[in-house]
């Protein structure tokens, strides 16, 4: 157990569809990464978050944004669903930015279908 | 820009062989390299790492040498069990700078040890 959450575990939709992808970092850690892992793209980074504010961005579709509050927790947001954004979303956390061999500690991910 | 290149899989292996795990590294500069490996099922673990060139990071039996002369950093077991089966990906993250703190991985190597 890495000590981050992820909610939910599995989430079904259909196209057109909002979603929204909840993950609770481990406890003192204060950067939340995003990524995604599909069969044809691999692993992608899509945003990270540190202490609150947005430190870098990847591919990342316009039609999905993300944000971490206060208590550090993150949520990304998934609009206008296709197809193709059936996916595993996972999201990371760190201690600080991320940067000089700092580890990432993985969820277990949200497995998204987009029917 | 930044890349990672890992051997195409599958690879099947009996119980008691040795394991290579070829990965090579583009970067402009110095990154850390990691190799993480996904259970059936689970999310991603770390399994070791090396922050600078000819450190070796080890565990539960797996060893991986940063090369910087080759750009590599390939993972290797003496004699795997068929409790290694899983998908294993190699990854790095710049170390300064305003580079962006995000893992980048590999395409994953899928490992499937037979009794």
């Amino acid at each position: 157990d890495s000590g981050v959450t992820q909610t939910p575990k599995h989430l079904i939709t259909a196209t057109g569809q909002r979603v929204t992808l909840r993950c609770s970092p481990r406890s003192g850690d204060l950067s939340v990464y995003w990524y995604q892992q599909s069969l044809d793209q691999g692993l992608q980074f899509l945003i990270q978050y540190y202490n609150g504010e947005e430190r870098a961005k990847g591919n990342i579709l316009e039609r999905f944004s993300a944000q971490q509050f206060p208590d550090l927790h993150s949520e990304l947001n998934l609009s206008s669903l296709e197809l193709g954004d059936s996916a595993l979303y996972f999201c990371a956390s760190s201690v600080a930015q991320g940067l000089a061999g700092e580890t990432q500690y993985f969820g277990p991910g949200t497995r998204l279908l987009v029917l | 820009g930044n890349s990672v290149t890992q051997m195409e899989g599958p690879v099947t292996l009996s119980e008691e062989a040795f394991l290579t795990i070829n990965c090579t590294y583009t970067a402009t500069g110095y990154p850390s390299l990691f190799w993480y490996v996904q259970y059936p099922g689970e999310g991603l673990q770390l399994l070791l790492k090396a922050t600078k060139a000819d450190d070796k990071g080890s565990n539960k039996g797996f060893e991986a040498t940063y090369r910087k002369e080759t750009t590599s950093f390939h993972l290797e077991k003496g004699s795997v069990q068929v409790s290694d089966s899983a998908v294993y990906f190699c990854a790095s993250v710049m170390n300064y700078g305003g580079s962006q703190g995000n893992l980048i991985f590999g395409k994953g190597t899928k490992l499937s040890v037979k009794p």
